[in-house]
């Protein structure tokens, strides 16, 4: 286990309406990152959050977004649903921004129907 | 921006075979290159990363090789066991942003 919580693990959603996803990094990790992964595929940039701030995005539409807290847990919002974004969202931290390892969460299922 | 490859998208090996993955990026620029391993139903766990000033590391039975010039980079795995089983990723940094860029994944079967 990596210490990295997300909830939920399953959403199912209807196009259109808006979801929440949260992240709880493991202990002492100030740097958060989001990446989508579809079935089959490698995990896609979407942002990295560093102590509240947004340290990078990646090409990901403004309907999705995030927030950083002060305990440094992290949420990701997709507004406007779209069949396309039923994927697996997965949510990592690391000690600190830059090239240090990344430990990730189990991930949330969403369905987008 | 960096665009990561890998080959092959499956691979099955007998058990006590090695396995070799491999991978290319398109950034000169990238000096970070980490390797996760997703098995069911979990999200990738690092396994192994090198930098880009060295060019080749090893830990245990799993080995990774760089080669700047050609822009390569390859995951060794000798001695295979059944729990090797799942899909490897490989991946390189995006020096535009703190962020790496990941392959499309090779999914390993080990038949005991």
């Amino acid at each position: 286990e990596t210490g990295v919580t997300q909830s939920p693990t399953h959403l199912i959603k209807t196009r259109g309406q808006q979801v929440t996803l949260r992240c709880s990094s493991q202990s002492g990790h100030n740097t958060v990152s989001w990446y989508q992964q579809a079935l089959g595929q490698g995990p896609q940039f979407i942002f990295q959050y560093y102590r509240e701030e947004e340290n990078g995005r990646g090409n990901f539409p403004p309907r999705f977004s995030g927030l950083q807290f002060p305990n440094y847990s992290s949420e990701l919002n997709v507004n406007a649903l779209e069949l396309d974004d039923s994927a697996l969202y997965l949510c990592a931290s690391s000690l600190d921004r830059g090239l240090t390892e990344a430990f990730f969460g189990q991930g949330t299922r969403l369905t987008v129907v | 921006g960096e665009n990561v490859e890998q080959h092959p998208s499956t691979l099955s090996v007998q058990e006590g075979d090695s396995a070799v993955i491999k991978c290319t990026y398109s950034d000169s620029a990238s000096n970070y290159f980490p390797w996760y391993k997703q098995e069911l139903g979990k999200g990738p766990q690092l396994i192994i990363d090198i930098r880009s000033n060295v060019g080749e590391k090893k830990d245990q039975r799993i080995a990774v090789t760089l080669n700047k010039t050609a822009k390569h980079f390859s995951l060794h795995i000798t001695e295979t066991q059944p729990e090797d089983s799942a899909v490897y990723f490989c991946a390189a940094n995006d020096n535009s942003y703190d962020k790496v860029i990941f392959g499309p994944g090779t999914s390993l079967s080990v038949i005991p």
